[in-house]
């Protein structure tokens, strides 16, 4: 059964630049949820993402856009990339529309780091 | 809001047990734990739903008080591969019948022989 996968492991790149993350959910999964998690911390919520149309969204500027394919895949994009952005961005997937209660398995992370 | 994790870090021996502890200002629908170990994903340990049971993962056991609006994990005999950073995720409605997971700093837990 696979798990939660997410591409590249690692990325780097310079301020003011764009940047997509990846990410497959687990197998019988229909809904991601991405997060951000800087060092020391824990993950924060950035958007959700059920039958390709964004249902929440957390405290994150507009630089923050998302996309989620006919597979249940889904992109994370950041423009115009600032240093703060740097951090462990995580991908969750689930089955449903969030309820109360539903499980969220997480994928490995892609490592983001702004020069 | 984000929930108050306590402590911020423990260490134990092998075979001791400690108690982790999260709380809200907000009314919660649910607790949820993760374990994350350096570098790698939160793994999913269990879910305390509002009106549920104490719920129990091996040897780590979890409760939910909803009038103070607190989650204790409790872990027994601990053992190495408990080592890790552990997570609570709140659950509240966000507004419009939505929920998020809304997580606190961690705890560091290392267990040491």
């Amino acid at each position: 059964d696979a798990g939660v996968t997410q591409s590249p492991t690692h990325l780097i790149k310079t301020r003011g630049q764009q940047v997509t993350l990846r990410c497959s959910p687990k197998s019988g999964h229909d809904t991601v949820s991405w997060y951000q998690q800087a060092l020391g911390q824990g993950p924060q919520f950035i958007f959700q993402y059920y039958e390709e149309e964004e249902r929440q969204r957390g405290n994150f500027p507009d630089r923050f856009s998302g996309h989620q394919f006919p597979n249940y895949s889904s992109e994370l994009n950041v423009n115009a990339l600032l240093l703060g952005d740097s951090a462990l961005y995580l991908c969750a997937s689930s089955f449903g529309l969030a309820g109360v209660g539903d499980t969220q398995y997480f994928g490995p992370g892609t490592r983001l780091t702004v020069l | 809001q984000q929930p108050v994790q306590s402590p911020q870090a423990v260490i134990l021996r092998e075979g001791e047990d400690a108690v982790i502890n999260c709380s809200s200002s907000k009314a919660l629908y649910s607790v949820h734990w993760y374990r994350q170990k350096h570098g790698e994903a939160p793994v999913f340990l269990m879910i305390l739903l509002k009106g549920g049971e104490q719920m129990r993962h091996e040897k780590i056991s979890a409760s939910f008080n909803e009038k103070k609006q607190q989650s204790s994990l409790y872990l027994t005999a601990s053992q190495l591969s408990y080592s890790g950073t552990y997570f609570c995720g709140t659950e509240s409605d966000s507004g419009a019948g939505s929920y998020q997971l809304t997580f606190g700093k961690g705890t560091k837990l290392s267990v040491i022989p």
